[in-house]
C-alpha cells in the first residue's frame, strides 16, 4: 500500500526566505514522487517529479525537490520564497504504471511581505 | 499544450437531484481520465478511472450506481452523482492522460465544488 504524508498543514515564511514543505511516503515498490501546486480556484499543476535517475529534481519557478530513499522522503524547497508562490502544495507518489496516484493532505504556503 | 477543462466549477443541487460534471482535454487526446475527490481537510482520493470506450474501474468503496462515469470520446468524461446527499458534497476534479507521454504529467482539471442541500 502506498500512502503519503506531508507535515504541516500550514506553512508561513517570510519573502526572501527558504521554502521548506515536507513529504514523507511509503510504499512497498520503488516510487515515483510528484509535487502539485494549486493556485486559488485552479487546477493543479506539476512543479516536478522523480521516476528515476538523478534523486535531486528541479521544477518550475525555481523549486526542487530531493529523494532520499533511506528517509523516505521528498521534500519541496526553493531558496527564496516569493509572493507569487503563496498557494496549497500537494505531494502525491504513483506507482510505476502511472495509473495510480496517492496524495497528500496538501500545505498551505503563506507568504509574508 | 495539455489544458483540461472542467466545468461546472461550482454546483449547488437539492438533495435526491443528479448533478453531472464533465471534464475535457482541450488540446490533446486523452486515453485515459481520473475522477478525484477532496473532503475538506483531506487528501485528494482516486474515486475511478475510464478508459475511453470501456468500463470505468471504481477504487474499493466507491459506489458505481451513485457515481455514473462516462468517457465516450477522446476529449469528454463524465461523472454524474445520481441522488445526491448532503455526504456527497465535496470537490471532486478530474485529470487526464494522453497515455504514455510523460512530459505532460498528469494534467488537472480546475475541480468542481458540490454542494448539496
Amino acid at each position: 500500500a502506498q500512502s503519503v504524508t506531508q507535515l504541516g498543514s500550514h506553512v508561513s515564511v517570510s519573502e526572501g526566505a527558504l521554502v521548506l514543505l515536507r513529504c514523507n511516503y511509503s510504499s512497498s515498490v520503488p516510487p515515483y514522487l510528484f509535487w502539485y501546486v494549486q493556485y486559488p480556484n485552479q487546477g493543479l499543476q506539476l512543479l516536478l517529479k522523480y521516476t528515476t535517475g538523478a534523486t535531486l529534481v528541479k521544477g518550475i519557478n525555481g523549486f526542487e525537490a530531493e529523494f532520499k530513499k533511506s528517509e523516505t522522503s521528498f521534500h519541496l524547497t526553493k531558496p527564496s520564497a516569493h509572493m507569487s508562490d503563496a498557494a496549497e502544495y500537494f505531494c502525491a507518489v504513483s506507482e510505476n504504471n502511472f495509473n495510480k496516484f496517492y496524495f497528500g493532505s496538501g500545505t498551505k504556503l503563506n507568504v509574508k511581505p | 499544450g495539455a489544458v483540461v477543462s472542467q466545468h461546472p466549477s461550482r454546483v449547488i443541487c437539492k438533495s435526491g437531484t443528479s448533478v453531472k460534471i464533465e471534464c475535457r482535454s482541450l488540446d490533446f487526446q486523452a486515453t485515459t481520465m481520473f475522477w478525484y475527490r477532496q473532503f475538506p481537510k483531506q487528501s485528494l482520493m482516486l474515486m475511478a478511472t475510464s478508459n475511453e470506450g470501456s468500463k470505468a474501474t471504481y477504487e474499493q468503496g466507491v459506489e458505481k450506481d451513485k457515481f455514473l462515469i462516462n468517457h465516450a470520446s477522446l476529449t469528454l468524461s463524465t461523472l454524474t452523482v445520481t441522488s445526491a446527499h448532503p455526504e456527497d458534497s465535496s470537490f471532486y476534479i478530474c485529470s487526464a492522460s494522453p497515455g504514455w507521454n510523460f512530459d505532460y504529467g498528469y494534467t488537472f482539471g480546475s475541480g468542481t465544488r458540490l454542494t448539496v442541500v
